[in-house]
């Protein structure tokens, strides 16, 4: 999935633990977006980021926040990890237009014990 | 409050068979429909997007169709390859009264072709 890397690719955590899943993107597309991917659920919209400087809310927010440093990078980061944030984690990007389609990256792989 | 289905949810063929993935979503009121492939350990690679005014797209031996207003788009794949295995996604995007976008996915079809 050129253009969108993620960092890092896996991880384990304890309860408790924080981290920051980072997001970086080369294809100078204004939106970026965080999912979480589970078995059974599919995948829900956690935050996102119309453009540089904003954020908004998606489906599950709680438990999470992000940033949005620049145009390129867009981070998640878990304050205090609970188990139920085991799960796949996708980076999305897409130009700011409602024609465009979604780049995804590869996935970070979390789990919480 | 929108919902996409895809059924069934997984499939296996012979190779060289051509095949059907079905979507179908609640609401009409979308403003278009991406297919998607996912590999195992994979992110989503965007294969197909049919806008709402568009009846079907084609890329290869990917041909997408929509049916906005019976709630349906199917994903035909001629001529399968063992190479085609991966979990096939449909999303539909939604325009909120704000005017920000809402992607809705289905929760995909594991597509397994036998050599």
């Amino acid at each position: 999935n050129a253009g969108v890397t993620q960092t890092p690719k896996f991880q384990v955590l304890k309860t408790g633990q924080s981290m920051t899943l980072q997001c970086a993107q080369d294809m100078n597309h204004n939106s970026m977006y965080w999912y979480r991917q589970d078995p059974g659920m599919g995948l829900r919209l956690i935050y996102y980021s119309a453009s540089e400087g904003t954020t908004d809310k998606g489906e599950v927010p709680n438990g999470y926040n992000v940033s949005r440093l620049n145009k390129r990078e867009f981070s998640l980061r878990l304050e205090s990890a609970a188990p139920s944030q085991t799960s796949v984690y996708f980076c999305a990007i897409n130009r700011r237009s409602f024609n465009s389609p979604l780049h995804f990256g590869n996935g970070t792989r979390l789990t919480v014990t | 409050k929108q919902e996409v289905t895809q059924i069934p949810a997984a499939l296996s063929v012979p190779e060289g068979e051509n095949l059907v993935l079905n979507c179908s979503f609640t609401d009409s009121a979308i403003y278009n429909l991406q297919w998607f492939r996912q590999d195992p350990g994979k992110g989503l690679t965007s294969l197909l997007l049919i806008q709402s005014s568009q009846r079907e797209q084609t890329s290869g031996r990917l041909n997408a169709s929509l049916d906005k207003s019976s709630g349906r788009s199917t994903l035909y794949i001629a001529a399968s390859q063992p190479g085609d295995s991966a979990t096939y996604l449909c999303a539909v995007r939604l325009i909120t009264q704000g005017g920000s976008e809402k992607l809705v996915f289905g929760k995909g079809t594991k597509l397994t072709v036998n050599p």
